[in-house]
C-alpha cells in the first residue's frame, strides 16, 4: 500500500522559472518529511526536510511547504537550473521507522 | 558532514555466487542502517532494517537467508546476496540514520551498488 504518492511522474520547466513538485501522503502518523534528489545510477541525496510542527522550510533555492490538513507537501525550486534535472523523491517517516518513499518525479529543466 | 559510502559501486557476478556489499558511515555513528533496492522505474523499496549488535528486521517478502545482513559496528553494515540469480540484479542502496542535537533524525544515503548477475 503506497502511503506516499507522487502523482506526476515527470515535469518539464524552463530554466529560471519555478519548479513545483507535489507529494501526498495517507498516514497521519507521519511527522517528518524529506525530499531527496537522485541522479541515474547514484544514491539519493538529501535536499531538505520539514517537521510536522512547521508549514514551511527554506534552504536557498529550495522551499518545502507542508499542509497537514490536506496531507500534502510540495517542493519549490526557484529559480530552476539545468543542474536541477533529476528524479526527486518525497519521503515521510515517524520516529523510529524507515522512510516511506514516493515513486519519484523526474524533473527536466530546459535552457 | 554525514557521508555514507558503499563498496563496491558496481559488481558483475555469475549466477550462484555470493556478493557482499559494504555500507559505512564515515563521519558519524549510526545505530540503525537501512537497506533498499530499486528496480528500474520504481521507487526505493525497503528490504531490511539493521541495528548494531542485533538481528536485522526484514520486510515482508524479503528472504532473510538470501539477503544476509550484518551490522557489526556503529559505522559498518554489510549485505550479502547469497546464491545470486539474474532476478537479483538491481540497484542496492543503504542509508544510515543520524541523530542530531536538534533531536531529529535524518537518513543519509550511500551512493548505491549496481549488481548485475549473469
Amino acid at each position: 500500500d503506497q502511503q506516499v504518492k507522487q502523482n506526476s511522474p515527470s515535469l518539464s520547466v524552463q530554466e529560471g522559472r519555478i519548479s513545483i513538485l507535489n507529494c501526498d501522503y495517507t498516514n497521519s502518523m507521519f511527522d517528518y518529511f524529506l525530499w531527496y534528489k537522485k541522479y541515474p545510477a547514484e544514491g539519493p541525496t538529501f535536499l531538505i526536510s520539514i517537521s510536522s510542527i512547521k508549514d514551511k522550510n527554506e534552504d536557498g533555492r529550495f522551499t518545502v511547504f507542508l499542509n497537514k490538513s490536506a496531507k500534502h507537501l510540495s517542493l519549490h525550486i526557484v529559480p530552476s537550473q539545468p543542474g536541477d534535472s533529476a528524479v526527486y523523491f518525497c519521503a515521510a517517516t515517524y520516529t523510529g521507522y524507515a522512510l516511506n518513499f514516493g515513486k519519484g518525479t523526474s524533473l527536466l529543466v530546459t535552457p | 558532514g554525514a557521508v555514507v559510502s558503499q563498496h563496491p559501486s558496481r559488481v558483475i557476478c555469475k549466477s550462484g555466487t555470493s556478493v557482499k556489499i559494504e555500507c559505512r558511515s564515515l563521519d558519524f555513528q549510526a545505530t540503525t542502517m537501512f537497506w533498499y533496492r530499486q528496480f528500474p522505474k520504481q521507487s526505493l523499496m525497503l528490504m531490511a532494517t539493521s541495528n548494531e549488535g542485533s538481528k536485522a528486521t526484514y520486510e515482508q517478502g524479503v528472504e532473510k537467508d538470501k539477503f544476509l545482513i550484518n551490522h557489526a559496528s556503529l559505522t559498518l553494515s554489510t549485505l550479502t546476496v547469497t546464491s545470486a540469480h539474474p532476478e537479483d540484479s538491481s540497484f542496492y542502496i543503504c542509508s544510515a540514520s543520524a541523530s542530531w542535537s536538534s533531536g531529529k533524525e535524518t537518513q543519509y544515503f550511500g551512493p548505491g551498488t549496481r549488481l548485475l548477475v549473469l
